[in-house]
């Protein structure tokens, strides 16, 4: 069954540092969507991508992220200066459709020390 | 804003029990309520999903209850496992608009 993969796993970066969180989506979806966790907390979205541009992104979504898709399989979500409360799991999702049938990775595990 | 309040947070039911997790919702254009499961270091897995038009679909042990009336939606788990302890959240979409997540409700099923 296709899947959505996501590296690395965990990272641990230091305060102010930048990160990039990476994704694989299914190769046939056209829509791409960076979710985050905090810890035993609500699954909150962060932006949603198709047709290579940003499509919709929440208020946390702030000038310290950024999205890109970098080639044809590629999606990363970049944090710039990272903050101890970005620490999360960030879930990257892809679908066919807009809002239906979303495919979850298992997640990047960031904490920020 | 929270568009979808869900509840309980944390729910303890005996194998072979019925769980039942509740959803309202406030933005009249969802049309698209999907439940997730999600299990320990794994991301949410869509579990079953309904549309406003029909009040009720069931899918093996889980059957959603939908009353478009009170904005309200309901994931029913019968005969409960304890594999089917998880993190349930429930979903809500409109045409334009991305997937908004309830909190979450944790569940146990006790052997």
């Amino acid at each position: 069954e296709p899947e959505v993969t996501q590296t690395p796993s965990h990272q641990v970066t230091q305060m102010g540092q930048e990160v990039i969180l990476r994704c694989v989506p299914i190769s046939n979806h056209l829509y791409f969507y960076w979710y985050r966790q905090i810890l035993g907390q609500k699954v909150e979205f962060l932006v949603s991508f198709y047709n290579n541009e940003i499509s919709e992104k929440s208020e946390i979504f702030d000038d310290q992220f950024s999205v890109e898709r970098p080639d044809g399989s590629n999606f990363t979500l970049k944090i710039r200066s990272t903050k101890l409360e970005d620490s999360a799991m960030y879930f990257c999702a892809s679908s066919t459709g807009s809002r239906y049938g979303y495919t979850f990775g298992s997640g990047t595990r960031l904490t920020v020390v | 804003q929270q568009q979808v309040k869900q509840s309980p947070q944390s729910l303890i039911v005996q194998k072979g029990g019925i769980s039942i997790i509740n959803c309202a919702y406030e933005n009249t254009a969802f049309d698209y309520f999907p439940w997730y499961q999600q299990f320990p270091g794994k991301g949410p897995a869509l579990l079953i999903a309904i549309r406003p038009d029909v009040s009720e679909k069931k899918e093996g042990r889980f059957t959603i209850s939908f009353n478009k009336s009170a904005k309200q939606f309901s994931l029913h788990i019968m005969d409960s496992q304890p594999g089917d302890s998880a993190t349930y959240f429930c979903a809500a979409s409109s045409f334009g608009d991305d997937m908004r997540f309830g909190a979450g409700t944790r569940l146990t099923v006790k052997p």
